[in-house]
């Protein structure tokens, strides 16, 4: 079992939509949770990072945890074109090194 | 510069050459990262440098792979005797000292092994 798993989709949406996008994980140790947005042909940026149970809001997107569940998940409102991109999951514990998920290609249709 | 600068941006290669790749962090950034992500792959951690530390090269595949940093700034990933399966998309990083969770990214170099 990978120690974070992500659904790849590709998840397709209509502009406007909430976008739900989710990472479940293995070991309970991990104590912080980042989202990355990659486009296509660059880097990932970060888009969020949190590190306790519960919502952290900025802007459209939400970034939710559950870590009695172990489960991550990232919302986005009023969704729009260029939100198109694959989005990852990182994951944090002690020591030098992110963990990823191996993201979810989302595309939001005009 | 303003962000981590990667060079080249795409290289093909022969099987059997070897390839050096090469990573400009953002100035300031002590701790650097090289992460390998293949098509339709999440992101494989290869090694780590913090400083003037040993790097923790951990994730690195096989001795045919190798990297240094050179002053704590420039860092190159080299990689010997390439093989058809090291095509993939060689990504650096960096960070602050202790900011695991910032971390930013070049936009990679896309390796092709022919």
């Amino acid at each position: 079992q990978k120690e974070v798993e992500q659904d790849p989709g590709p998840l397709s949406v209509p502009e406007g939509a909430i976008v739900s996008l989710n990472c479940t994980y293995s070991n309970s140790a991990f104590q912080y949770f980042m989202w990355y947005r990659q486009y296509s042909r660059k880097g990932p940026e970060l888009l969020m990072y949190t590190y306790s149970s519960g919502n952290k809001e900025d802007g459209r997107f939400t970034a939710q945890v559950d870590k009695s569940s172990k489960y991550i998940s990232l919302f986005i409102r009023d969704s729009q074109p260029s939100d198109s991109a694959t989005y990852l999951c990182a994951i944090f514990n002690a020591g030098n090194m992110l963990t990823f998920g191996g993201g979810t290609r989302l595309m939001v249709k005009p | 510069g303003a962000g981590v600068s990667q060079s080249p941006s795409n290289k093909v290669t022969e099987k059997g050459k070897d390839v050096e790749l090469r990573c400009d962090p953002i100035s300031g950034h002590t701790a650097l990262y090289w992460y390998r992500q293949s098509l339709g792959q999440g992101l494989e951690f290869l090694i780590y440098f913090q400083g003037n530390s040993a790097p923790d090269k951990s994730g690195l595949p096989s001795d045919r792979f190798s990297a240094e940093r050179t002053g704590g700034s420039v860092s190159t990933l080299t990689i010997q005797r390439t093989q058809q399966e090291d095509s993939a998309v060689y990504l650096c990083a960096s960070s602050l000292a202790g900011f695991v969770e910032k971390l930013f990214f070049g936009s990679g170099t896309q390796l092709s092994v022919l």
